[in-house]
């Protein structure tokens, strides 16, 4: 098992290029969720999903959209980059129900300059 | 709405100390988590936390749940320097699986 994967590992854009952040699991799990890290702030949930073809907001949504069009992938995308989304990106997955503890993928740095 | 604090921020201890960090939340869970990151790492999971009084322990650290207080602690005992990470804790909500909600993170540094 691969667990959780994310591509690409690292970006840099310019403001105002879009692009899509793709994460994979391969635990057939229910629910992922995508977070941003910004030194000091802790993890910020972006947005988030319970099941294929459904999505939701976190506490972050502004900036970003979701797709959830398979079960194993959750993708975030920007679709007009600034340089306030330059983070660390981090995807995370787990079953429904249980004890729901998530597996987090290694994560992506995204620049925007 | 679910906030969760973590004191200290930063911690510096030297190797052989014992130290504890702790994490508050402000509304009613029954599930607690913590984690473990090192730098340009991703997070590692160290403990699950289900009921009221749990505790956990793995090697040099051990983890408890106090839901009455909206308590949890991570215990260090005879820190070494491979201790040294950012450790988080995360809280669902009462509602079962509801988005983890995180702490900003104890950004521990252990010195010889």
């Amino acid at each position: 098992n691969a667990g959780v994967t994310q591509t690409p590992k690292f970006r840099v854009l310019k403001t105002g290029q879009s692009m899509t952040l793709l994460c994979a699991q391969d635990m057939n799990h229910e629910y992922m969720y995508w977070y941003r890290q910004d030194p000091g702030m802790g993890l910020r949930l972006i947005h988030y999903s319970v099941g294929e073809g459904t999505t939701a907001k976190g506490e972050v949504p502004d900036g970003y959209n979701v797709s959830r069009l398979k079960k194993q992938n959750f993708l975030l995308g920007l679709e007009s980059a600034a340089p306030s989304q330059t983070s660390v990106y981090f995807c995370a997955s787990t079953i429904a129900g249980g004890p729901n503890e998530q597996f987090f993928g290694p994560g992506t740095r995204l620049t925007v300059l | 709405e679910l906030k969760v604090e973590q004191n200290p921020l930063f911690l510096s201890m030297q190797e052989g100390k014992n130290y504890t960090i702790y994490c508050n939340y402000s509304t009613t869970s029954d599930r607690l988590y913590w984690y473990r990151q090192d730098p340009g790492k991703s997070l590692e999971s160290l403990f699950v936390l289900l009921s009221n009084g749990a505790v956990k322990q793995e090697g040099r650290l051990m983890a408890s749940l106090d839901t009455k207080a909206r308590l949890s602690t991570l215990h260090i005992t005879a820190a070494v320097h491979d201790l040294s990470a950012t450790y988080f804790c995360a809280v669902v909500g009462f509602s079962g699986n509801t988005p983890l909600v995180f702490g900003k993170g104890t950004r521990l540094s252990v010195i010889a």
